[in-house]
């Protein structure tokens, strides 16, 4: 398909692990991004991965690349209710000078 | 270091009037593209502007235009505005020869009635 496809909501408690699945469109795809969204608030860039790598980690952050599958996930370690906010899936595909393509977003909501 | 900055935070238009929104890049990137990001959507790109043109454009029709400024800080311009664009308008800022860190703005949410 021609869209980025991300689950809309995911509910966790407090302590657990969250993991937040994106599956992109764009096999060539160079570079792959989270960004988290807070109520009324732009976007803040949590992390990215190169398409040549199959996972980073970033302190309580780990993401995830199947690039047969074109699947990218977060997994976000002891979630807090601070996490609590919508997270998009991003891709840079092929020679696109920088454009990015979205998903619609997943809302993470983290009960105490 | 100031982030990326735009103006105003809020604006309430009228259908068929025109608007103009600023941005402001990270201190050091030359880079600046627009997204339009709806209700319940994910952000849709407009445009990027590099060295004073555009470089790229999404699927927006003509009455989005833009500016970049020899300091690199960039406009968006939308004429004869629709109930339909209202959203958040957010603007992202990176280096050229990095383009793999778009960082971006708090946005401008447009109201139009």
């Amino acid at each position: 398909g021609e869209d980025v496809e991300q689950s809309l909501f995911l509910s966790v408690r407090e302590g657990d692990s969250s993991v937040i699945n994106c599956t992109y469109t764009d096999s060539s795809s160079t570079y792959l991004y989270w960004y988290k969204q807070e109520p009324g608030a732009g976007l803040q860039l949590l992390t990215y991965i190169f398409s040549n790598m199959d996972m980073k980690q970033d302190q309580r952050l780990t993401v995830l690349l199947n690039k047969k599958d074109k699947h990218l996930s977060l997994r976000i370690a002891d979630t807090q209710t601070g996490d609590s906010a919508i997270y998009f899936c991003a891709e840079r595909r092929g020679s696109t000078l920088g454009r990015l393509y979205f998903g619609r977003g997943t809302q993470l909501t983290v009960w105490p | 270091d100031a982030g990326v900055t735009q103006s105003p935070t809020h604006l309430i238009k009228t259908r068929g009037q025109q608007v103009t929104l600023r941005c402001s890049p990270k201190s050091g990137h030359d880079t600046v593209s627009w997204y339009q990001q709806a209700l319940g959507q994910g952000p849709q790109f407009i445009f990027q502007y590099y060295e004073e043109e555009e470089r790229q454009r999404g699927n927006f029709p003509d009455r989005f235009s833009g500016h970049q400024f020899p300091n690199y800080s960039s406009e968006l311009n939308v004429n004869a505005l629709l109930l339909g664009d209202s959203a958040l308008y957010l603007c992202a800022s990176s280096l050229a020869s990095s383009t793999y860190e778009q960082y971006f703005g708090p946005g401008t949410r447009l109201t139009v009635t």
